[in-house]
């Protein structure tokens, strides 16, 4: 069965730095999608980026960006200058995309404090 | 705003009472997920509806019951409330799953407190 795995429930990071937050998964698929998902006190669900397994090149948006390592199932969030606003809980997720089911699996999260 | 909507934001009931919440997904998009949140917790997959059909179960208690409306809306009814059923519940949709890269949407959740 597949299994996401967020090692880090807490991480803090000063205002303007650059954090990176962990997430494995363990998947016998060769084919599937990752997301990161921000969750902030309003616990509004907020997409903030996505993976394709298929695509070498690491997705990046704006100031987020994943080191995605295929071959040892990791896929990291990194946030570069880091903004007040970026504190919350961030979900790795995974997606498997075969026809029968269409399953979303959330690690447990991690939660960001940003440090002024 | 991510076009999801749920209502109600917030319920209060008793125990042993039934409560119905509603989700109308993104326009466009056919496939509905329920999700459970308790506090300080990860999300829990509860059910996926696709096009009126259920698709997929997760861990949903006997007294859970979903299902999704022609129009594409879906209601998720709990019964029997416990204390434990406290939690914030998700509604996500996303396009046909067949496509390559379809992301969820949530919905801005509903907070159910039983008492």
């Amino acid at each position: 069965a597949q299994t996401v795995t967020q090692s880090q429930p807490e991480m803090s990071v000063q205002e303007a730095e650059t954090v990176t937050l962990s997430c494995t998964y363990d998947t016998s698929e060769s084919d599937y999608y990752l997301f990161w998902y921000k969750q902030p006190p309003s616990r509004q669900m907020i997409l903030v980026i996505r993976q394709e397994a298929y695509k070498q090149q690491n997705a990046t948006e704006n100031r987020f960006s994943v080191n995605f390592q295929k071959a040892a199932k990791s896929f990291s969030l990194k946030i570069s200058d880091s903004q007040l606003g970026d504190a919350a809980m961030y979900f790795c997720a995974y997606r498997t995309p075969t026809s029968g089911t269409y399953k979303y699996i959330f690690g447990t999260g991690t939660r960001l404090k940003v440090l002024a | 705003d991510s076009g999801v909507t749920q209502t109600p934001k917030h319920l209060i009931t008793a125990t042993g009472q039934r409560v119905t919440l509603r989700c109308s997904p993104r326009s466009g998009d056919l496939s509905v997920y329920w999700y459970q949140q308790s506090l300080d917790q990860g999300l829990q997959f509860l059910i996926q509806y696709y096009n009126g059909e259920e698709r997929a179960k997760g861990n949903i208690l006997e007294r859970f019951s979903a299902q999704q409306f022609p129009d594409l809306h879906s209601e998720l009814n709990l019964s029997s409330l416990e204390l434990g059923d406290s939690a914030l519940y998700f509604c996500a949709s996303s396009v046909d799953p067949t496509g390559r890269n379809s992301p969820l949407h949530f919905g801005n959740g509903t907070r159910l407190t039983v008492t």
